[in-house]
C-alpha cells in the first residue's frame, strides 16, 4: 500500500492569515492527489482532485500544487469557515489511502 | 443533484450480522464506482473498498478484505457494506462515496451511517 503522511498533525492560525498543510507520498504517485474538508459531525467534502484543480463551488483561496511525492494544499486568507480537518488522498493505486489529517484550529 | 443517502444508525451486538445501504440519485448509478471510507471514533479516514455497479466488479482494501462484502443492486441504486460477524472494533461511521476513476477521488458523500457494536 502506499503510505501518506501529513504534516503538521494538528496547526492553530487566526483569520485572515495563509496557511499550508503538507502531504507526503511513500512512493510517487505523480499529480494523482487530492484533497478533502471535512468540518466536526458532518461528511468530507472534496476540495482539489488530481493534485490542483478545484472542485466546482469551492473558493479560490483554496490551491494545490505538487508531485512526485511532496504535494502541498495552500489556504490564503483564511476564513472562520475553514477550521476544519483536512486530509490528502492518493488515487494512484489501489487501495486508495488517506492522510491521517491535519486539523485546522483558531488561534 | 447527485445526492448519496445512507440508512440510519444501528446497534448491535457482537457476533451479529448487519447490512448498511447507500442509495444514488441524480445521476446515472451504474456508470460510476461507488465505494465505502471508515471512520474510527475520534479518528482519520479509511478507505475501505469499492464497486462498480453495472457488473459488480469489486475491489477491496486488503485491510478489509475477508471482514466485509461490497455489493450492488443496480435496479434500486443501491449499494451495500455487510457484516456476517461484527466486533466492537467495527463501531465506526461509515460512509459511501461516488467515486471519478482515472484519479479515483470522490466527489459526492453519503451523510454517514454510524455502527455502534456493543454487548
Amino acid at each position: 500500500d502506499i503510505q501518506m503522511t501529513q504534516s503538521p498533525s494538528s496547526l492553530s492560525a487566526s483569520v485572515g492569515d495563509r496557511v499550508t498543510i503538507t502531504c507526503r507520498a511513500s512512493q510517487n504517485i505523480s499529480k494523482v492527489l487530492n484533497w478533502f474538508q471535512q468540518k466536526a459531525g458532518r461528511a468530507p467534502k472534496l476540495l482539489i482532485y488530481s493534485q490542483s484543480n478545484l472542485q466546482s463551488g469551492v473558493p479560490s483561496r483554496f490551491s494545490g500544487s505538487g508531485s512526485w511525492t511532496q504535494f502541498s494544499l495552500t489556504i490564503n486568507s483564511l476564513q472562520p469557515e475553514d477550521f476544519a480537518a483536512y486530509y490528502c488522498q492518493q488515487g494512484y493505486s489501489s487501495p486508495y489511502t488517506f492522510g491521517q489529517g491535519t486539523k485546522l484550529e483558531i488561534k | 443533484e447527485v445526492q448519496l443517502v445512507q440508512s440510519g444508525a444501528a446497534v448491535k451486538k457482537p457476533g451479529e450480522s448487519l447490512q448498511i445501504s447507500c442509495k444514488g440519485s441524480g445521476y446515472s448509478f451504474t456508470a460510476y464506482w461507488i465505494g465505502w471510507v471508515r471512520q474510527l471514533p475520534g479518528k482519520g479516514l479509511e478507505w475501505m473498498g469499492i464497486i462498480y455497479p453495472d457488473d459488480s466488479d469489486t475491489r477491496y482494501s486488503p485491510s478489509f478484505e475477508g471482514q466485509v462484502t461490497i455489493s450492488a443492486d443496480k435496479s434500486i441504486s443501491t449499494a451495500y457494506l455487510q457484516w456476517s460477524s461484527l466486533k466492537a472494533s467495527d463501531t465506526a461511521i461509515y460512509y459511501c462515496a461516488r467515486h471519478l476513476s482515472g484519479d479515483w477521488y470522490m466527489d459526492h458523500w453519503g451523510q454517514g451511517t454510524l455502527v455502534t457494536v456493543s454487548s
